[in-house]
């Protein structure tokens, strides 16, 4: 059973414009939700991390909203670029000790169009 | 630079071999963990060591898979009798707090 999805795998998007990334999830546990961005051959880079008791965090061109009731989080991304170009990966995580580990969705491939 | 390291970058081998996976986390990060990702999947969780402790094994798929860690350090991944399904990019992280760096993972391809 996948706990986090993404059900868009890929988007294509116009530069300049906004990217909404979407993503769900069901564990009533997860309180920790990060979106991770990687490129071909490479590992994947934090990008932006929200925790469960906000329900907005921006950082410059990147906005995480999480609707807790919804159990759902999206990644807006404005104004977009090429270099957005990548996959992106939602996760969470259940913060009950030190094991942060991440459950992780399929990922959403972003091509921004010059 | 001062990230997270993995070797091989690629290994191929045949079925029934066993491989050896290797991650340098970043220096001073307590927690490591282990992913793989198979095609078209996102990334599952294999393990997870604090120091050098594995308290959450949950995530490795059977008991061909295993993983330890040395010195606060380095952590070796140990797949025995390889099967085909074992094909993945296998990730290592490491992290202090919250955030998780990632490596740039090991393809392993078993024929």
């Amino acid at each position: 059973d996948q706990q986090v999805k993404q059900n868009s795998p890929s988007l294509s998007v116009q530069e300049g414009r906004i990217s909404i990334l979407n993503c769900d999830y069901t564990n009533s546990m997860f309180d920790y939700f990060l979106w991770y961005k990687k490129y071909p051959a490479e590992g994947p880079t934090f990008l932006i991390s929200i925790s469960s008791i906000k329900d907005k965090n921006e950082d410059g061109r990147f906005t995480v909203f999480l609707n807790k009731s919804a159990k759902h989080l999206s990644l807006h991304i404005v104004p977009s670029q090429p270099g957005d170009s990548a996959v992106y990966f939602c996760a969470a995580s259940a913060r009950g000790g030190s094991n942060y580990k991440l459950t992780f969705g399929k990922g959403t491939l972003l091509t921004v169009n010059p | 630079g001062a990230g997270v390291s993995q070797s091989p970058s690629n290994k191929v081998t045949e079925k029934g071999k066993d491989v050896e996976l290797r991650c340098d986390p970043i220096s001073g990060h307590t927690a490591l963990y282990w992913y793989r990702q198979r095609l078209g999947q996102g990334l599952e969780f294999l393990i997870y060591f604090q120091g050098n402790s594995a308290p959450d094994k949950s995530g490795l798929p059977s008991d061909r898979f295993s993983a330890e860690r040395t010195g606060e350090s380095v952590s070796t991944l140990t797949i025995q009798r390889t099967q085909q399904e074992d094909s993945a990019v296998y990730l290592c992280a490491s992290s202090q707090n919250n955030e998780q760096f990632f490596g740039p993972g090991t393809r392993l391809t078993v024929l």
